[in-house]
């Protein structure tokens, strides 16, 4: 594909529910990266795979959320038992990551699922 | 203390101004620094990046770091309404994740 692909769009889903968030990036690419951004606001880490290495977790809000990345291509993201706070727009990035830093400073970013929990 | 801390906006110019738009930070370990555009409703796209300290320029737009203050700023010339959107700045260390600031939104108005 030309770029990183996210699905669903747009997810509606009620609270307590538990949804999964799919992202294909660019082939290739060694890096991969969630982010959350609520309306107006930043881009908030939720968690980056590098390769074979483990992922660094860090930004993942609560144990409700976790991520996979299979066999170091697709990822997804899944949150268990949504709040309307988890309302959001997730986007999700690669990076070529690889031979040098430099080639984790450019990351393309797909066009983002919008949740909304009601 | 944040990370990162970059002033939302909006901020308003009119065509042909020039914009200055800034961020500092609190990480030493960050090495490379970046600026992004989001158009709304769009992904970031990165504009450039620049290692280290100094400048860096790509047509109407300047990138400065000054790393002894922890200080970046992103300068557009001769701003047009095509360059409204908002701004991120973001850092890393390597190879490591990107660290973004909360967004500068640029109105430019004809």
């Amino acid at each position: 594909g030309a770029g990183v692909s996210q699905s669903p769009s747009n997810k509606v889903t009620e609270k307590g529910k538990d949804v999964e968030l799919r992202c294909d990036p660019i082939s290739g690419h060694t890096a991969l990266y969630w982010y959350r951004q609520s309306l107006g606001q930043g881009l908030e880490f939720l968690i980056y795979f590098q390769g074979n290495s483990a992922p660094d977790k860090s930004g993942l809000p609560s144990d409700r959320f976790s991520a996979e990345r299979t066999g170091g291509s697709v990822s997804t993201l899944t949150i268990q038992r949504t709040q309307q706070e988890d309302s959001a727009v997730y986007l999700c990035a690669s990076s070529p990551g690889h031979p040098t830093p430099v080639m984790n400073t450019e990351a393309f970013f797909g066009q983002g699922t919008r949740l909304t929990v009601v | 203390q944040k990370e990162v801390e970059q002033d939302p906006g909006p901020l308003s110019v009119p065509e042909g101004a020039i914009v200055s738009l800034n961020c500092t930070y609190s990480n030493s370990a960050f090495q490379y620094f970046m600026w992004y555009r989001q158009y709304s409703r769009k992904g970031p796209e990165l504009l450039m990046y620049t290692y280290s300290s100094g400048n860096k320029e790509d047509g109407r737009f300047t990138a400065q770091v000054d790393k002894s203050s922890k200080y970046i700023s992103l300068f557009i010339r001769d701003s047009q309404p095509s360059d409204s959107a908002t701004y991120l700045c973001a850092f890393t260390s390597g190879f490591q994740k990107l660290v973004f600031g909360t967004g500068t939104r640029l109105l430019v108005s004809p």
